[in-house]
């Protein structure tokens, strides 16, 4: 069966710190890969989405960039954290073959920039 | 454009009453994909349901129900007999077809169940 992971949980970054936030799945090979952002009490938010290796895809201009260097990793990443960028970060995966179109997620990193 | 609209932000209940979460939907494409997810207190999103646009059949899975209909492009969710573990927010998404296989979700909808 497939898995995903994620880590850290939780994290509390200053302003200005670097960020990176990884997902690996298991159990599954060449899976459509996916970042979001849902804001305290608010929906989610689509950030990248990754069809493949070195092949990303940026849905909304940000502080914040996406690598996927292996077929079941993407990193999410940021050079200076904002304090908007604090929300709880999730990454899902999904299949596109055998017409599997749901996505599945991660348990989640709760962020908090001070 | 595909749009989902959950205009219900909160909804409380009784425990053993029913509820319906109530979700809309806009797209021209005529292969799409709806879901309902659960986001409980622990905040993973659990996947509940998919329904292709080629299938109007209503689904039923335990005291969870959903309504499909095309004609008033609503994808209804109702939970019979709730119970407080129900409580979470819930998720109402849309899929086209397409092989980036991209969810737009819904706000979400909030249902607390009281003891």
């Amino acid at each position: 069966s497939q898995t995903i992971h994620q880590w850290p949980a939780t994290l509390v970054q200053p302003v200005g710190s670097p960020l990176s936030l990884e997902c690996t799945v298991e159990g599954t090979s060449n899976p459509n890969l996916y970042w979001y952002r849902q804001a305290a009490g608010r929906g989610l938010q689509l950030l990248f989405y990754s069809i493949g290796i070195d092949q990303i895809s940026s849905e909304v201009p940000q502080n914040l960039s996406a690598s996927r260097p292996q077929d079941r990793q993407f990193i999410l990443s940021s050079k200076k954290l904002l304090l908007s960028d604090s929300g709880f970060y999730l990454c899902a995966w999904s299949v596109y073959r055998d017409k599997v179109k749901e996505q599945y997620f991660g348990p989640g990193t709760r962020l908090t920039v001070t | 454009a595909q749009k989902v609209t959950q205009a219900q932000t909160e909804i409380s209940v009784v425990e053993k009453e029913d509820v319906t979460l109530d979700c809309v939907y806009e797209t021209r494409d005529t292969t799409y994909y709806l879901f309902w997810y659960k986001q409980p207190p622990s905040g993973e999103l659990v996947f509940l349901i998919r329904r292709n646009s080629f299938d109007e059949q209503n689904e039923i899975s335990g005291r969870y129900s959903w309504n499909f209909q095309k004609s008033t492009s609503s994808f209804n969710f109702t939970i019979t007999a709730s119970q407080v573990v129900d409580s979470a927010v819930y998720f109402c998404a849309l899929s086209v077809h397409s092989s980036a296989s991209k969810i737009i979700f819904g706000s979400g909808t909030r249902l607390s169940i009281r003891p």
